[in-house]
């Protein structure tokens, strides 16, 4: 069956550090890929997807590059904010079933 | 509406109570779903709607779990004789149907106690 990992949290960075949370998959076929987020007290929203292999997905300096080789779906921003804290979501979906989601990870955000 | 409205907001109730969440989904969209977010962990995928064909309700964990949906319009999803692990936040999202494009509502977080 399909399923996603992701590393666990929480991580905590210093605002206009470097991120990296990483992502892994196991699906059949060609699945197409997303990253969700969660601020506090909201519910998810689409933050990027890629459809097929060597896609890059971005959107608000937030980017990841399908990875079909490595089954890897990283997300990457060059230099977080306090407002980027929340809970991100990596997630599949192989065409003929819902969204598979990873445990996601909690990123914190100090000034 | 302009977003997936779900509601109750939170909702507390004592065991053995049977509980309705409803999920007003994003007008026009043929897809909705239901996830469970329990504490600490991922997204549980509960069940899903399209449009008029039959629902695919192979992620309800228990006959106690039900839930249904008027054409393409609101959801309930019912919890006959609520159990303490049921607590949780729902979550419900609808799409046009598309591969993993989904509006999420903002929840509804269920305790009981």
């Amino acid at each position: 069956g399909n399923s996603v990992t992701q590393m666990e949290g929480p991580v905590t960075l210093s605002e206009e550090a470097f991120l990296t949370i990483n992502c892994t998959y196991t699906a059949t076929g060609y699945p197409s890929l997303f990253w969700y987020v969660q601020y506090p007290g909201e519910g998810l929203q689409l933050l990027l997807k890629a459809t097929k292999a060597d896609d890059k997905g971005s959107n608000k300096g937030f980017e990841a590059t399908y990875r079909k080789e490595t089954t890897s779906f990283h997300l990457e921003k060059g230099s977080v904010q306090v407002s980027d804290s929340a809970v991100y979501f990596c997630a599949l979906s192989d065409g003929y079933s819902t969204l598979t989601f990873g445990k996601g990870t909690m990123l914190l955000v100090s000034p | 509406g302009a977003g997936v409205s779900q509601s109750p907001s939170n909702k507390v109730t004592e065991k053995g109570k049977d509980v309705e969440l409803r999920c007003d989904p994003i007008s026009g969209h043929t897809a909705l779903y239901w996830y469970r977010q329990r504490l600490g962990q991922g997204l549980e995928f509960l069940i899903y709607f399209q449009g008029n064909s039959a629902p695919d309700k192979s992620g309800l964990p228990s006959d106690r779990f039900s839930a249904e949906r008027t054409g393409e319009s609101v959801s309930t999803l019912t919890i006959q004789r609520t159990q303490q692990e049921d607590s949780a936040v729902y979550l419900c999202a609808s799409s046009l149907g598309g591969p993993g494009s989904y509006t999420f509502g903002s929840g509804t977080r269920l305790t009981v106690v």
